[in-house]
This record gives C-alpha cells, sequence and structure tokens, in this order.
C-alpha cells in the first residue's frame, strides 16, 4: 500500500478484555516494528519483526503481550487480560532494511483505552 | 544504557520566529533521526544525520550533528501553524541476535511540544 496502515484507529476495552491490533506495512518492506507511546512519555519499543520472525522481542512489558506476523506482511499485536496500564497509543512501523540503518515509516496509530 | 534529552520540553512561539530544539545523548550517536507527530497521527520521518558536523535541511527546517556526534539541533525558521507538533529524536539502535545485525530499533526521547500562535 502507499503507507503503513492500522486498525482499529481507537479500541475502547474493559479490563481483562483481550484486544488484537493490527498492522498492515508498507508492501515489500521486510522489517516491521511495535511501539507504545504512553501520555506523557516517550515511544517505548516493544518487537521487532524481519520476516515472520522477531529477532528481538525484548521490549515486550510482559507475557500478556504477543505479536505475530505471517506471510512476511501483516502483524497483529495481542493484549491478553488488559490492564489499565495498558492505555496508549500503539504504533507500527515498517523498513525495507534487512539488515543496518534504514528510514522506518509509521503509521498512525492505535489508541487503546482500558477502562 | 544510552540517555537522550531534549530541551525545551514545550516551546510556544509566534508566527514567523525562529525556533530550535536541541537533542543531547550522554553517548556517542552514530546516527539520529528526527521524526515529527502531530495529534492523532503517527510519526513523520524528517531526517537523518549520520556524520560529525552533518548539516541537513528540508523546506524551513534545518538539522545538525555537532562534530563530537552527542548532541543535535533542528532549527525551524519563520514558523508556521503546520509546524505544530511533537518533534522526536533518537539513535537507530542495532538489533543484534547471536552475533549478526538484524536492523534497528529506535529509541526516542520524550519529544518537544511546538505550538505557533498565529
Amino acid at each position: 500500500g502507499a503507507g503503513v496502515s492500522q486498525s482499529p484507529s481507537n479500541k475502547v476495552t474493559e479490563k481483562g478484555k483481550d484486544v488484537e491490533l493490527r498492522c498492515d506495512p508498507i508492501s515489500g518492506h521486510t522489517a516491521l516494528y511495535w511501539y507504545r507511546q504512553s501520555l506523557g512519555q516517550g515511544l517505548e519499543f516493544l518487537i521487532y519483526f524481519q520476516g515472520n520472525s522477531a529477532p528481538d522481542k525484548s521490549g515486550l512489558p510482559s507475557d500478556r503481550f504477543s505479536a505475530e506476523r505471517t506471510g512476511g506482511s501483516v502483524s497483529t499485536l495481542t493484549i491478553q487480560r488488559t490492564q489499565q496500564e495498558d492505555s496508549a497509543v500503539y504504533l507500527c512501523a515498517s523498513s525495507s532494511a534487512t539488515s543496518g540503518g534504514d528510514t522506518q515509516y509509521f503509521g498512525p496509530g492505535t489508541r487503546l483505552t482500558v477502562l | 544504557s544510552q540517555e537522550l534529552e531534549q530541551s525545551p520540553q514545550s516551546l510556544i512561539v509566534q508566527e514567523g520566529k525562529n525556533l530550535t530544539i536541541n537533542c543531547t545523548s550522554s553517548k556517542t550517536l552514530y546516527g539520529l533521526y528526527w521524526y515529527k507527530q502531530k495529534y492523532g497521527e503517527g510519526l513523520i520521518f524528517l531526517m537523518m544525520l549520520q556524520k560529525g558536523g552533518e548539516e541537513k535541511s528540508h523546506e524551513k527546517i534545518t538539522a545538525k550533528l555537532d562534530e563530537k556526534k552527542q548532541q543535535s539541533s533542528l532549527h525551524i525558521t519563520a514558523s508556521q501553524p503546520s509546524h505544530a507538533g511533537i518533534y522526536l529524536c533518537g539513535p537507530p539502535v542495532s538489533v543484534i541476535l547471536k552475533g549478526m545485525e538484524y536492523g534497528n530499533k529506535l529509541v526516542f526521547g520524550a519529544g518537544t511540544i511546538l505550538r505557533v500562535k498565529s
């Protein structure tokens, strides 16, 4: 596609429910990243995919968080048993890098609110 | 670990005025990205700097990385309301697994909120 897209744009859920966030990267981009931006804080790295595999999961806050990527394209970030502290904007980015540096292009984000 | 500090945290300027945002790292920067974020939107790539003393410009925005590669500045000339947003700086951090480099993740500072009064 023309840019990175994310869905839904907004998600309100009740504490304890599971949520799935989706990211469609730019067509052909092999690298995909998930970040989280909480109110008043900077961007926090969550997980990185190269193709379908995730060499770096170091940023996932807890085992309630998981992510997968299929077909080297779409990725879903799943949060189980959501907590209020999970409320944040979840941003996805993609780049064409297979190694080394390359510009990451971001989607518009999904704003998650846990009541 | 590398610490980034952006200053000022927030800034309000009159339309037409110039302004500068700074980004200081506790360690040598081997590259630095500048992004801009508007409320409700994703991050927009502005510029990437890699070499000491490097300076890049795009329209009315100029970014520079100092010779020691520990500080970068972003300068906006004749600010406009369209410049308003959050400016984020961050170095790429290599993702290395079993000795192989797999790309980079971004580590950002807290950001500078810019408001432009018309």
